[in-house]
């Protein structure tokens, strides 16, 4: 089976801090994605990465940035965090072997509410 | 732009019966992939079903199918004989239009269904 297992659940913070969010997948998969959740707005792709140390901007990058230094683990980072930051974050990946088959799914971590207070 | 719009932000369902998701998509490229996640309370993303744009016959997963009406840009997700399990929010995604390589996904707004005993 799959894994993908985002390292906390919840997490509150205060504005101003630097915050990690961690993610690790099991499956050797190539591509990583950090989305995020708000209500009536679906999922928005942040960042994602396609191979080690190789990154992409996503849809509302501004404020976060992304590490990843072994194929297994994609970080999301939150250089100062904000208030308008408070949200679910959902850790996804998606191996690029069968890609281009077309039905390949993305599977996804249980995601991290994070409020910033 | 790709888009992806659930038009319903709430529904509810008597256990047994059947339930029309409703999910329309915009896009001028003729190769995508359309895909339902399910989202339980607990936050994880579970895949349910795929139909990919030149699939000839619409998709079906156990009670699951997808109603797959192209000239119509609509892939609504039909539940079966529906159980209080199923109780859960319902994204709607598309695999980005010359995705391949990358396996991003679009969502849509999301749909919470409520089954009632």
């Amino acid at each position: 089976d799959v894994k993908v297992t985002q390292s906390s659940r919840y997490l509150v913070k205060r504005t101003g801090e630097k915050v990690f969010l961690e993610c690790v997948q099991d499956m050797d998969h190539e591509n990583m994605f950090w989305y995020r959740q708000d209500p009536g707005l679906g999922l928005r792709l942040i960042y994602f990465s396609y191979d080690v140390k190789m990154k992409e901007k996503g849809d509302i990058p501004e404020g976060y940035s992304v590490s990843r230094e072994k194929k297994e683990r994609f970080s999301l980072i939150l250089e100062s965090a904000s208030t308008n930051q408070t949200s679910m974050y959902l850790c996804a990946s998606i191996t690029t072997r069968r890609l281009r088959l077309g039905n390949t799914e993305a599977f996804f971590g249980q995601g991290t509410r994070l409020t910033v207070v | 732009a790709q888009k992806i719009t659930q038009t319903q932000p709430g529904m509810f369902v008597q256990e047994k019966e059947a339930v029309t998701l409703d999910c329309t998509y915009d896009t001028s490229d003729p190769s995508y992939g359309l895909f339902w996640y399910k989202q339980p309370s607990s936050g994880e993303m579970i895949f349910l079903i795929y139909q990919g744009s030149y699939d000839q016959q619409n998709a079906t997963e156990g009670r699951y199918s997808l109603n797959f009406q192209k000239a119509r840009k609509s892939a609504n997700l039909v539940i079966s004989a529906s159980q209080l399990g199923d109780s859960a929010m319902y994204f709607c995604a598309m695999r980005e239009p010359g995705s391949s390589n990358t396996g991003k996904l679009i969502f849509g707004q999301g749909t919470t269904l409520q089954v009632k005993p």
